[in-house]
C-alpha cells in the first residue's frame, strides 16, 4: 500500500525561499499532488507533477520529483505570510490518494 | 470551478445520537469520499463511493456509514455518536481514472464535537 512521509514543521522568513520535502513508496504512481489548508479550512489543491516529468514550474511554486529515491519536494519562492498554513503531499494510488500527515509552515514577518 | 459544499462548518452533537454529515458536489463526479483529519494523523480515510450506490470502506470505517443515493451527494453517518469521534470531517469529489490527472476537490470541512 502507499505510504508517505512528511516532516512536520517549517518556520520561515517572509521572503525567503521555502522548501517542504515528502517521501512516498509506491513506485507506480501516476501522479503525485501538493495541496495547501489554511486555518479552518478544507484543502486547496496547489498543483501536480505527472511521474515522468523532473520538475514543474508554477509561477512562486517548483516542484521537483526524484522517482529513483521516491522523493518530492516544493519549493516556495519569496514566501509571503499569505503562505502560511499546511501543506500536504499526496500521491494517487488505485482511484483514491494517500495523504502524508502534513507539514505546518509558519511564515515569520 | 468546483464546487464542493459541506452542510456544516460547526455541529455539536452528544454521545449516542445519530449524527448525519451531508456532502454536495456540483461537478458530475463519479467519486466522492470522506476523510476525517486529526492533529498529527493527517488525514485518513473513512470511506469512498465510485457511483451511485456504490461505497467502499476506507482506512477507518469503523463506527461510520455512508449513503450515495445520488451521484451529486455523499453522507457520512455516525450510527451512535462516540467522544472519540470529534473530529475535523472533509469531503472530497473527483472525476474517475485510474490513469489519469484526477485531482480531488475539499469542501471547507464539518468541525464535529461529540460531547
Amino acid at each position: 500500500g502507499e505510504d508517505v512521509e512528511q516532516s512536520l514543521f517549517l518556520s520561515v522568513r517572509e521572503g525567503d525561499s521555502s522548501v517542504i520535502n515528502c517521501t512516498y513508496t509506491d513506485s507506480s504512481s501516476t501522479y503525485l499532488y501538493w495541496y495547501k489548508q489554511e486555518p479552518g479550512a478544507g484543502l486547496q489543491l496547489l498543483t501536480y507533477i505527472f511521474s515522468n516529468m523532473d520538475m514543474k514550474q508554477d509561477q512562486r511554486l517548483t516542484v521537483l520529483l526524484n522517482k529513483k529515491d521516491k522523493h518530492l519536494s516544493l519549493r516556495i519562492a519569496d514566501t509571503q505570510t499569505g503562505d502560511s498554513a499546511i501543506y500536504f503531499c499526496a500521491e494517487k494510488g488505485n482511484n483514491r490518494l494517500a495523504f502524508g500527515k502534513g507539514n505546518q509552515v509558519v511564515v515569520i514577518p | 470551478d468546483v464546487k464542493v459544499t459541506q452542510s456544516s462548518r460547526y455541529l455539536v452533537k452528544r454521545t449516542g445520537e445519530k449524527v448525519f454529515l451531508e456532502c454536495v458536489q456540483d461537478m458530475d463526479h463519479e467519486n466522492m469520499f470522506w476523510y476525517r483529519q486529526d492533529p498529527g494523523l493527517g488525514l485518513r480515510l473513512i470511506y469512498f463511493s465510485y457511483d451511485v450506490k456504490m461505497k467502499e470502506k476506507g482506512d477507518i470505517p469503523e463506527g461510520y456509514s455512508v449513503s450515495r443515493e445520488k451521484k451529486e451527494r455523499f453522507s457520512l453517518i455516525l450510527e451512535s455518536a462516540s467522544t472519540n469521534q470529534t473530529s475535523m470531517y472533509l469531503c472530497a469529489s473527483s472525476l474517475a481514472g485510474v490513469l489519469s490527472n484526477q485531482p480531488q476537490h475539499f469542501g471547507d470541512g464539518t468541525r464535529l464535537s461529540i460531547l
